[in-house]
């Protein structure tokens, strides 16, 4: 089954601990990328690749690193939490890039509580 | 801002009826697309048009793109208590490929 996996679901943690989201995606697609969900901001992209070992940033990349270095996987890493990041935060992939209409697949989100 | 705005930001209406869901964007797009999020969950794409045409079909669902005005609608006809969700548009800037930019989306309320 095609599909975007995202690991945790659920997390509580503390500030300044630091963690890692994983994101794996099973359609050998080129594009892949974070968001987070706030309540009446939509979704903000974190962090965007177009490919193994090429990554940009996206809107709100403060407090975020990610890499990619094989193609299925994009994990996101919070070097030092902030209650500001806890949020709903979501992986997505697409064959090719996002703007030109190919579909994005999203994860089922990991919702983030930093205490 | 470049996001999409969906308006109006909740609906509430009953079984059967129609749904009606709007975008407004502010610069020239090269496509847009449409996303439902079922509570808490991730997005799933429900159609996409492009910016040279006016009127797709898909199912129950009928996106319209008019450029000049700068808008497209999402129209669910005979809505099913399972359509409840948060609707968002994804209008795809004019050179800028590397993202889609979402808005707040609508809140759909389907009432059995």
């Amino acid at each position: 089954e095609a599909q975007v996996t995202q690991n945790p679901r659920y997390l509580i943690t503390v500030t300044g601990k630091k963690l890692t989201v994983t994101c794996s995606q099973n359609m050998n697609h080129e594009y892949m990328s974070w968001y987070r969900q706030d309540p009446g901001l939509g979704l903000r992209q974190i962090y965007y690749s177009m490919n193994v070992e090429v990554t940009d940033k996206g809107d709100v990349p403060e407090g975020y690193k990610v890499s990619r270095k094989e193609k299925r996987n994009f994990p996101l890493i919070l070097e030092s939490p902030s209650p500001n990041q806890t949020s709903l935060y979501f992986c997505a992939s697409s064959k090719g890039l996002a703007g030109t209409g190919d579909t994005q697949y999203f994860g089922p989100g990991t919702r983030l509580t930093v205490l | 801002s470049q996001q999409g705005e969906e308006d109006p930001q909740a609906l509430s209406i009953q079984e059967g009826e129609n749904a009606t869901m709007n975008c407004s964007y502010k610069t020239s797009i090269n496509n847009l697309q449409w996303y439902r999020q079922n509570s808490g969950r991730g997005l799933v794409h429900l159609i996409l048009i492009r910016s040279n045409e006016r009127e797709k079909h898909s199912g129950r669902l009928r996106v319209t793109l008019d450029t000049s005005k700068k808008s497209s609608s999402l129209l669910i006809t005979a809505s099913r208590a399972a359509d409840t969700a948060s609707y968002f548009c994804a209008p795809a800037f004019s050179g800028g490929y590397n993202k889609l930019i979402f808005g707040a989306g609508t809140r759909l309320a389907v009432h059995p």
